[in-house]
């Protein structure tokens, strides 16, 4: 069985902070990685996506990936009031996403 | 561009009733994609059409129907469902199929079963 493990939180920062978001998938051949976010009663948005080892950066967020590890993260620095929401970790196995249960951030004023 | 769009936002529907979900981009996206989303859990697969042909039904009861009728829409035929179907109905699209091509949402249809 292919897993995505997340810690379900909350994470709570406050504004201004680094958040660390972490995630770890059971599949040594998976090659594609996505960190999702997703508000309360909406859908989820695709914030970034990472395919090789090391970081990716866009904006406030990098992605950090490390295979031999099975590990990928997301940071988000100048964390925001707005960034207050679910992360979800995707996992990409064959033909499909396998996704964490996500972990909720809460970044304080 | 990434929009994908998902009518009705909200259905209200009896366990004896019929009704259809629509989704439709114009991305180009040869992979297609519905969800089903229950409260605090993550989107679970249902089914994926690649290039408008059904490549993975995740063992979903015969209530939901899934249909392409081309290369931008997307319908899911609903028909005697049970309370427990009550959840957040995602599309997807991707510009390829395959787990290494990003997926995007639309903004899903809240269903509701009395």
């Amino acid at each position: 069985q292919k897993e995505v493990e997340q810690n379900s939180g909350p994470l709570s920062v406050p504004e201004g902070a680094i958040a660390s978001l972490n995630c770890t998938y059971s599949d040594r051949g998976s090659q594609s990685f996505f960190w999702y976010r997703q508000y309360s009663g909406k859908s989820p948005e695709l914030i970034m996506s990472i395919y090789s080892n090391g970081d990716k950066e866009d904006g406030r967020f990098t992605a950090q990936l490390n295979k031999a590890s099975q590990y990928v993260s997301l940071l988000i620095r100048d964390s925001q009031p707005s960034d207050s929401a679910t992360y979800l970790c995707a996992v990409g196995a064959g033909t499909a996403l396998i996704f964490g249960k996500g972990t909720t951030l809460s970044v304080s004023s | 561009d990434t929009e994908v769009t998902q009518t009705p936002k909200h259905l209200v529907m009896g366990m004896t009733n019929k009704k259809s979900l629509k989704c439709e981009q114009h991305m180009g996206h040869r992979a297609m994609y519905w969800y089903k989303q229950k409260a605090k859990k993550p989107p679970e697969l249902m089914f994926v059409y690649s290039y408008e042909k059904l490549s993975i039904n995740e063992s979903v009861p015969s209530r939901f129907s899934p249909e392409c009728p081309n290369s931008s829409l997307l319908n899911l035929h609903l028909h005697a469902l049970q309370p427990e179907d009550s959840a957040l109905y995602l599309c997807a699209s991707s510009q390829e199929p395959g787990s290494l091509s990003e997926q995007y949402f639309g903004p899903g249809t809240r269903l509701t079963v009395t």
